[in-house]
């Protein structure tokens, strides 16, 4: 597709579920990232891809979270056992190779935990 | 990566220039300045980078004083839709992307 893709959109979850939001980052960007943006705050880095490798897991906010990318391009970001304060939109972005270029972002996941 | 300091708000006519400052006193010599804008309910949406010279591009100018601990996003025209928050985030250009995301300035457009 053109941009990053993200579903779902929007997710409501009950205390103590498992959910799974996806990302779809453009074709041919091997750098994958996801953020978690709370209400009225700036994005958070959570974790980084390169390809499939997992460089970087140092946002993860507990072993709830859980990110993969096995093939190298879809990436699912899972929380298990959600809580309330996981409630937060859910930002995935891709970028090509390289340190200076720019990340593009999807609209994200909004997930609330109720 | 070096902090920033921004406004928390900031108003605009439409039309008129909006200059955003953005202070970044501890960049180091290797260190970009970027800026992201966010649109209500959409993703972050970069705008333009910069080393040490002035940048240009269809979207903003970036304006980076000598000694590169403060710069200034110029929209030349703001209009309604350039309202957003806007992140200036400094990263060193040898580090593999990751960007760390202050508060922003909140810009607010009037007609």
């Amino acid at each position: 597709g053109a941009g990053v893709s993200q579903s779902p959109r929007y997710k409501v979850a009950k205390r103590g579920q498992d959910v799974a939001l996806r990302c779809d980052p453009i074709s041919g960007h091997v750098s994958l990232f996801w953020y978690q943006q709370a209400l009225g705050q700036g994005p958070e880095f959570l974790t980084y891809f390169q390809n499939e490798a997992q460089l970087d897991k140092s946002g993860l906010p507990s072993d709830r979270f859980f990110a993969e990318r096995p093939e190298g391009s879809v990436s699912t970001l899972k929380i298990q056992r959600t809580q309330q304060e996981d409630s937060a939109v859910y930002l995935c972005a891709s970028r090509i190779p390289g340190g200076t270029g720019e990340l593009f972002f999807g609209e994200g996941s909004r997930l609330t935990v109720l | 990566d070096a902090k920033t300091t921004q406004p928390t708000s900031m108003d605009c006519a439409e039309g008129r220039a909006a200059n955003l400052p953005c202070n970044h006193s501890t960049i180091s010599g290797n260190e970009y300045v970027y800026w992201y804008r966010q649109i209500h309910s959409q993703g972050p949406q970069y705008i333009i980078h910069g080393l040490k010279n002035n940048e240009t591009n269809e979207m903003a100018s970036l304006i980076i004083t000598e000694d590169r601990k403060s710069s200034t996003l110029i929209l030349p025209h703001a209009t309604l839709r350039d309202t957003a928050v806007y992140y200036c985030i400094v990263k060193g250009g040898t580090s593999y992307g990751k960007l760390t995301f202050g508060q922003g300035t909140i810009l607010t457009v009037h007609p």
